[in-house]
């Protein structure tokens, strides 16, 4: 059974440009979340999709950030326009519905100069 | 103050002996626990699940939890120099599926 895959794996972009990063959760599971990781901080939670609906963006930093889960497949996460300070590790995790073990991707390194 | 405390490390233990990590909370209602391990620029992997008072055993792991003292630990027996990664303490509350992390423990065993 495959993991949850994001790409890419690192992104480097110009303040003020536009960035997309992608997940792929394990086959089946109807939960997906996004989490970030800045420098030195601990990993915190951006939203939590349960199929194609939001169930919870409580931790979306702000309207830059626009994450989609269209057919309740894969996501999409997209940061326009990038900030310095949304330079961190962008983490996906997925949870069979009902479950809370959450299994996570590798990540992906935003770094915005 | 965090909602979830861990010691950041590292914490350097010879090969062999127990390795113990330790991670507070401050949220009465939280309900779920669990220890990540994370290697360098890997994803974190999950290693132990605990819900109730007590401990839970699973081979070389021993998850302790004390609600009443907020408090979760994770035991390593017989520590091996692969076991050397950042381990992340999560939370979480019933209400939610969010997971709440500590920021970590680096630990280090020493061949």
């Amino acid at each position: 059974e495959a993991g949850v895959t994001q790409f890419p794996s690192h992104s480097v972009i110009e303040k003020g440009q536009t960035v997309t990063l992608r997940c792929d959760p394990i086959s089946g599971h109807d939960n997906l979340y996004w989490y970030r990781r800045v420098m030195g901080k601990e990993i915190k939670f951006l939203l939590h999709f349960v199929k194609e609906s939001k169930q919870d963006e409580s931790g979306m930093p702000n309207n830059r950030f626009l994450a989609e889960r269209t057919g309740g497949t894969y996501s999409t996460l997209k940061v326009q326009p990038a900030e310095l300070e949304d330079s961190g590790v962008y983490f996906c995790a997925s949870s069979r519905l009902e479950s809370g073990i959450q299994y996570f991707g590798a990540g992906t390194r935003l770094s915005v100069l | 103050q965090k909602e979830v405390e861990q010691n950041s490390g590292p914490l350097s233990v010879p090969e062999g002996a127990i390795a113990s990590l330790n991670c507070t909370y401050s949220d009465r209602v939280s309900q779920s626990f669990f220890w990540y391990r994370q290697y360098s620029g890997k994803s974190p992997e999950l290693i132990m699940s605990i819900y109730s008072n007590g401990d839970k055993e699973d081979g070389r792991f021993t998850a302790q939890l004390n609600k009443a003292s907020q408090y979760v630990s994770l035991l390593i027996r017989d520590s091996q120099p692969s076991d050397s990664a950042t381990y992340l303490c999560a939370v979480r509350m019933d209400s939610s599926y969010k997971l709440i992390f500590g920021s970590g423990t680096r630990l280090l065993v020493r061949p």
